[in-house]
Parts: structure tokens; C-alpha cells; sequence
């Protein structure tokens, strides 16, 4: 069966430390992997994906994942948070057709000064 | 260019009350999907429709939800009659036809039964 893992419900960093998210996945196929990031009020925003080729991805507002097949994992990672990247974060698995999503239960990510 | 557009943004009913939602995705997208997050959750698709069929409506509801397309552009989901269950957050999504993996999201309609 499909389904994503986010083991961490909530992290707490200081501003300027690093970041990393863990995500986990089943997928009977070859996955699609995606992380999607919601402030508080806002629909879901793409910050980047895995459809193939390198596995370090890089993507919007200085996030980067690494997919790693092995580990079925695609960890989120970002040098140095800001504040304005207190939100919640969805590791999303699908196809390569948009017709199966499968988002994780999210990690909810508070950043203090 | 205008982004999802949903209405309202927030809803409080009393149980078995009926309740609509709306949406309108991005122009010339004609995939478009809605999703259900409850509180702490990540969201689930309700249905989804290419252009004006619903091509997965397996996790809706349909004793009590049903939603409809016409002319393939904007959409509503209606509940009739709301349950205590249905408090929740109702996402709408859309995508182009060239998938890109990127589905993109309105602000949502956040719905309390009382």
C-alpha cells in the first residue's frame, strides 16, 4: 500500500540553525516524491520534487531533499531557517500522471529568535 | 494570474445543516481535485475530475457528499446533511494537462459543525 511517513509531528529550531525533515515512503512503483509547504491559513505551496536523475533536488526559498532509494527516504534539508519558514511541511508520494497523491500527516515546524 | 479561488473561507453550521463549497482553479487548468484535512492531518483527496468527469470519486462520501463540474471550470462540493465529523479543512486543487508534479492550492474552506 501507498503511504508516507513523517515521524517528527512537530520541531523547534533557534533562527539560523539548520533544518532537516524526515520523510519516509511506500510506493509499489516508481515514486514521485514531493514536499509541500503551509503557512498557517494558506493553502499547500510546492517547494520541490523528485521525478528523476540527481537525487539531490533543489528547490524554492533555499530548501533542498535528497532521495535516497535505499532508505526510502527524501528528507528535507535547509542550511539556515528563517523565521518566515515557520509552517507546516507535507512529504507528499505519487505517480508520474497526478492521478495518486499520497501526503504524509505533516511536520509542524516553529522557529525561535 | 489569479491563483485557486475558494469560497467561503469559513463556514459554522449546525449538524444537518446542508453546506456548499466552491472553487474556481487557475484558468486552463482542467484537472482539478478536492481534498479533505482534518485538523493535524495531511490532506486526502475527495475527488478528483478531469475536465467536467469525475475520473476518482472512490474516497468520497456519497451517502451524504456529492460535487459537481459543470462546463468543466469551477466546481462545488456540497454536504447534506453535515455530521459533528465533517469540522474540517476543504482544499481545492488544480493542475495543467501537461502534469508537472505541481498541484496548486486555494486557501482552503474551513468548516465547524456545531
Amino acid at each position: 500500500a501507498q503511504s508516507v511517513t513523517q515521524p517528527d509531528i512537530h520541531i523547534t529550531v533557534s533562527e539560523g540553525a539548520s533544518l532537516e525533515l524526515r520523510c519516509n515512503y511506500s510506493y509499489g512503483a516508481t515514486p514521485y516524491l514531493f514536499w509541500y509547504v503551509q503557512s498557517p491559513g494558506q493553502g499547500l505551496q510546492l517547494l520541490l520534487k523528485y521525478f528523476s536523475g540527481d537525487t539531490l533536488v533543489q528547490g524554492i526559498k533555499g530548501f533542498e531533499a535528497e532521495f535516497k532509494r535505499s532508505q526510502s527516504s527524501f528528507n528535507l534539508r535547509k542550511p539556515s531557517v528563517h523565521w518566515s519558514d515557520a509552517a507546516e511541511y507535507f512529504c507528499a508520494v505519487g505517480d508520474n500522471t497526478g492521478n495518486q497523491f499520497y501526503f504524509g500527516t505533516g511536520t509542524s515546524l516553529t522557529v525561535i529568535p | 494570474e489569479a491563483g485557486v479561488v475558494q469560497s467561503p473561507r469559513y463556514k459554522i453550521i449546525e449538524k444537518k445543516q446542508p453546506v456548499a463549497f466552491w472553487c474556481n482553479p487557475i484558468s486552463g487548468h482542467n484537472t482539478l481535485y478536492w481534498y479533505l484535512q482534518n485538523l493535524g492531518q495531511g490532506p486526502e483527496l475527495l475527488i478528483r475530475y478531469e475536465n467536467e468527469e469525475a475520473v476518482d470519486d472512490s474516497q468520497l462520501p456519497k451517502d451524504r457528499f456529492s460535487a459537481e463540474r459543470l462546463k468543466g471550470v469551477d466546481s462545488t462540493l456540497k454536504i447534506q446533511p453535515a455530521e459533528l465529523g465533517d469540522s474540517a479543512v476543504y482544499l481545492c486543487a488544480s493542475s495543467s494537462d501537461h502534469f508537472t508534479g505541481e498541484l496548486f492550492f486555494g486557501e482552503g474552506s474551513r468548516l465547524t459543525v456545531l
